[in-house]
């Protein structure tokens, strides 16, 4: 079992739609990223957490520490927003890990 | 803009071909890094490096070796190509914080590099 699953691994959403993503962790973690790759393969980091909420712009990111679980929401998804979402984990040894990624398409 | 560059973004090399792929950061970052991307495998860290001349193996250094000459370049060695390192390949630059190494904060990664090894 990998130790950050995200789900759904693939999502098709109409424009307009509130998109949600998790991601399950199962080590102890110091810091958890969202990251955003588009076609092409560039990578942007959107987000990190260590507790609590973010927010920027159309994208909301949270995390409950206890649970091991963090999500990341887009409200009012546009076909722009088609990217690959990637979760991943500050081990608390140092080492980041990555999950698979959920493959967002928006159609218009 | 900030950037970090990877020579190529396609590249195609023969079974037991040396290959280099080279990566340039602008932003005088003290820490870069070597991940490679798979299908259902998600991104595996392959070496970092945190100061000139500085390495550490990652989660996945067999088959690879790196070098890091300058502070703004570090380049991936794969020293005789197979085919099952035919993936995408990602470079990826981050500061330092108070001075120590940290492996999060406040990357930035290039575009990437899809290598296929034939």
């Amino acid at each position: 079992k990998n130790e950050v699953e995200q789900s759904p691994q693939n999502l098709t959403a109409q424009e307009g739609e509130f998109i949600t993503i998790n991601c399950s962790y199962s080590v102890g973690i110091s810091a958890l990223h969202w990251l955003q790759q588009h076609p092409g393969g560039g990578i942007v980091s959107l987000f990190m957490l260590s507790s609590g909420k973010k927010k920027h712009g159309r994208l909301i990111a949270t995390i409950n520490i206890q649970e091991k679980h963090s999500s990341l929401h887009i409200t009012a998804s546009h076909p722009r927003d088609s990217a690959v979402y990637i979760c991943a984990v500050r081990h608390q040894g140092g080492k980041l890990i990555f999950g698979q990624g959920t493959e967002l398409s928006v159609k218009p | 803009d900030v950037k970090v560059t990877q020579s190529s973004r396609y590249l195609v090399k023969r079974t037991g071909e040396k290959v280099f792929l080279e990566c340039v950061q602008d932003m005088d970052h003290e820490n870069m890094f070597w991940y490679r991307q798979d299908p259902g495998l998600g991104l595996r860290l392959i070496y970092f490096s945190y100061d000139v001349k500085m390495k550490e193996k990652g989660d996945i250094p067999e088959g690879y070796s790196v070098s890091r000459e300058k502070k703004e370049r570090f380049s991936l060695i794969l020293e005789s190509a197979s085919t099952n390192q035919t993936s995408m390949y990602l470079c990826a630059s981050n500061p330092s914080i108070s001075g120590r190494p940290t492996l999060t904060y406040g990357y930035t990664f290039g575009s990437g590099t899809r290598l296929t090894v034939v």
